[in-house]
């Protein structure tokens, strides 16, 4: 295990349809984080996992967007309905208990047709 | 405000040029800062961490002003490899997750 994993690195799909992406973070690495980057914007934070709990949402996380780490190990993120403006690249990040840092993924880019 | 503004870019420079990134940062309750260089298409990965004494790694010197909530990067020395976007990142008000600004834009020419 030598990085973050993403998967599936590309996804088409249509609008109003459901889609999961995966991440398997580092190994050891208790904090993982879900973020979203958009065409010449930097990484917008979605969500952050401790262990299984989720400490952090976004506000600018609507409804159709959930996200799950229920062993604490790999975590899954569902969007529901998706919409044209949910096209990205979604980046999955983890770290070390106190250290801050976080080591990305190549991320899952997903188009909305 | 946004959390972590930075120079709008894109920054165009010749091979050898000095070049320098600002960045601000409307938390002053932050604790952790990093920068964080993207190539096209591909994920962000640290550079560096910035330290409130200041801290260099070889051509790269980042500084960090709390008082002022600015953090900066300077490159020496531009080399054709340096053209990436770079990312000026701070902790999130929970001080849990990572902050990004929208990245400044680096184009080093021959």
């Amino acid at each position: 295990d030598t990085g973050v994993s993403q998967n599936p690195r590309h996804k088409i799909t249509k609008r109003g349809q459901n889609v999961t992406f995966r991440c398997d973070p580092i190994s050891e690495h208790n904090r993982l984080y879900w973020y979203r980057q958009t065409l010449g914007q930097g990484p917008e934070f979605l969500t952050y996992f401790q262990n299984e709990a989720q400490l952090e949402k976004s506000r600018l996380l609507s409804d159709r967007f959930s996200a799950e780490r229920p062993k604490g190990s790999f975590s899954t993120l569902e969007i529901q309905r998706t919409e044209q403006g949910d096209s990205a690249m979604y980046l999955c990040a983890s770290s070390s208990q106190g250290r801050t840092e976080a080591f990305f993924g190549q991320g899952t880019r997903l188009t909305v047709v | 405000r946004k959390e972590v503004e930075q120079d709008p870019g894109p920054f165009n420079v010749p091979e050898g040029a000095t070049v320098a990134f600002n960045c601000t940062y409307s938390n002053s309750a932050s604790q952790s800062f990093f920068w964080y260089r993207q190539d096209c298409r591909k994920e962000p990965k640290l550079l560096m961490s910035v330290y409130s004494s200041g801290n260099e790694d070889g051509r790269f010197t980042a500084q960090l002003n709390r008082a002022s909530q600015y953090i900066s990067l300077l490159i020496r020395d531009s080399k054709l490899s340096d053209s990436a976007t770079y990312l000026c990142v701070v902790n999130s008000q929970a001080g849990t997750a990572l902050i990004f600004g929208k990245g400044t834009t680096l184009s080093v020419s021959s």
